[in-house]
């Protein structure tokens, strides 16, 4: 089985912090993704990489960097957390177009 | 612009009610239609991929069927294990990568 893991479910920062998140999935797929999901507007794609060291933005990219030095792992980094962050974050990974993406468990993060 | 609309917003089923979940969408041009089902606090668990219009795929008590403007998740004798939120996304030919728009997902409720 697919397996995409974030390293945390939970996590309380404070604004202006450096925050880091992290995904890694075990099944060598070459596109990764990070969104975020708000009750009312759904899922929405911040960042997304097609292949090591390569990253395009997604529809919500400000405020928000991305990392990929290795295929299996995609960061995302928010320069300085603000309360407009606070959200539920998902990773998801795919081999490529036309096969479905397979989400991690998320991390809900919380910028007080 | 990619536009997925889903409805309802929420539903709530007898136990053994049959009814059906709508996704309207307006794509260039369609790669494939993707249904996922969300249960709360976790990552969405891929359920189906449609590619073309007339195709139908099922699932347990789950038919998930395509026209060329809108798809249907057909959900027949539900369980109270079945309630959830359902999300639907497409992928378009003219898209970078992988990438998916989603639709805001309806909300599922089976009472027993």
């Amino acid at each position: 089985d697919v397996k995409v893991t974030q390293s945390s479910r939970y996590l309380v920062k404070r604004t202006g912090e450096k925050v880091f998140l992290e995904c890694v999935q075990d099944m060598d797929h070459e596109n990764m993704f990070w969104y975020r999901q708000d009750p009312g507007l759904g899922l929405r794609l911040i960042y997304f990489s097609y292949d090591v060291k390569m990253k395009e933005k997604g529809d919500i990219p400000e405020g928000y960097s991305v990392s990929r030095e290795k295929k299996e792992r995609f960061s995302l980094i928010l320069e300085s957390a603000s309360t407009n962050q606070t959200s539920m974050y998902l990773c998801a990974s795919t081999y490529r177009e036309l096969h479905e993406q397979y989400f991690g468990p998320g991390t809900r993060l919380t910028v007080t | 612009e990619d536009q997925v609309t889903q409805s309802p917003e929420a539903l709530r089923l007898q136990e053994g009610e049959s009814s059906s979940l709508n996704c309207s969408y307006t794509v260039s041009g369609l790669r494939g239609l993707f249904w996922y089902r969300q249960d709360p606090g976790k990552g969405p668990e891929f359920l189906f991929t449609l590619y073309s219009a007339g195709e139908e795929k099922e699932k347990e008590r789950l038919k998930a069927t395509l026209t060329k403007k809108e798809s249907f998740l057909h959900i027949t004798a539900p369980k109270p294990e079945d309630s959830a939120t359902y999300l639907c996304a497409v992928q378009a030919r003219e898209t970078s990568g992988s990438r998916l728009t989603f639709g805001e997902g309806t909300q599922l409720t089976v009472n027993p």
